[in-house]
């Protein structure tokens, strides 16, 4: 079966701290990935998904940036966190080659930038 | 372009009290809509699912009916359950894109 992790939980950061999120997939060959994120009192909103490695869309301006080095690892970054930057932060990963598949999202990591 | 629109919250009911909580859509193509659930410090979970129009979702006593005709995606339960309290979000794919467009998510406190 397949199994999506996340790390890690709970983080702390500085302002003007780099970032690392990492989002890994078991049991499924090239899926589709995403990152997702969830401020405090908001909705989710989508900042990039990939359909393969290397291929990452960027779906609003932003301090992070992503990376697929692997087929089965999404990872999540900044060079300098803003304050603005807090929030629960979501994996999530989809059947590769069906559109309306829904998504298996990992259990989350929030972040607190201080 | 997509969006989903969900009624706002908190939504606080009695246990065992019959659910309601809207959700309407703009969508081009011919989306597949989604309830998911977050449960206190968790991920989502997917609920239920409908990929076309007239499809009934259903799962852990939920449902939903997917309406072309009001753009409507409503989730129902007949009786509620402390442990339904969670987050709701209703979602959609967009047929030609893939992308899952969330709603803001309603809370649903139910009490003893």
């Amino acid at each position: 079966s397949q199994t999506i992790h996340q790390w890690p939980a709970t983080l702390v950061q500085p302002v003007g701290s780099p970032l690392s999120l990492e989002c890994t997939v078991e049991g499924t060959s090239n899926p589709n990935l995403y990152w997702y994120r969830q401020a405090a009192g908001r909705g989710l909103q989508l900042l990039f998904y990939s359909v393969g490695i290397g291929q990452i869309s960027s779906e609003v301006p932003q301090n992070l940036s992503a990376s697929r080095p692997q087929d089965r690892q999404f990872i999540l970054s900044s060079k300098k966190l803003l304050l603005s930057d807090s929030g629960f932060y979501l994996c999530a990963w989809s059947d590769p080659g069906r559109l309306n598949s829904p998504l298996h999202f990992g259990n989350g990591t929030r972040l607190t930038v201080t | 372009g997509n969006s989903v629109t969900q009624m706002e919250g908190p939504v606080t009911l009695s246990e065992e009290a019959f659910l309601t909580i809207n959700c309407t859509y703009t969508a081009t193509g011919y989306p597949s809509l989604f309830w998911y659930v977050q449960y206190p410090g968790e991920g989502l979970q997917l609920l239920l699912k409908a990929t076309k129009a007239d499809d009934k979702g259903s799962n852990k006593g939920f449902e939903a009916t997917y309406r072309k005709e009001t753009t409507s995606f409503h989730l129902e339960k007949g009786s509620v359950q402390v442990s339904d309290s969670a987050v709701y979000f209703c979602a959609l794919t967009s047929s030609n894109t893939g992308k899952l467009i969330f709603g803001q998510g309603t809370t649903l406190q139910v009490k003893p």
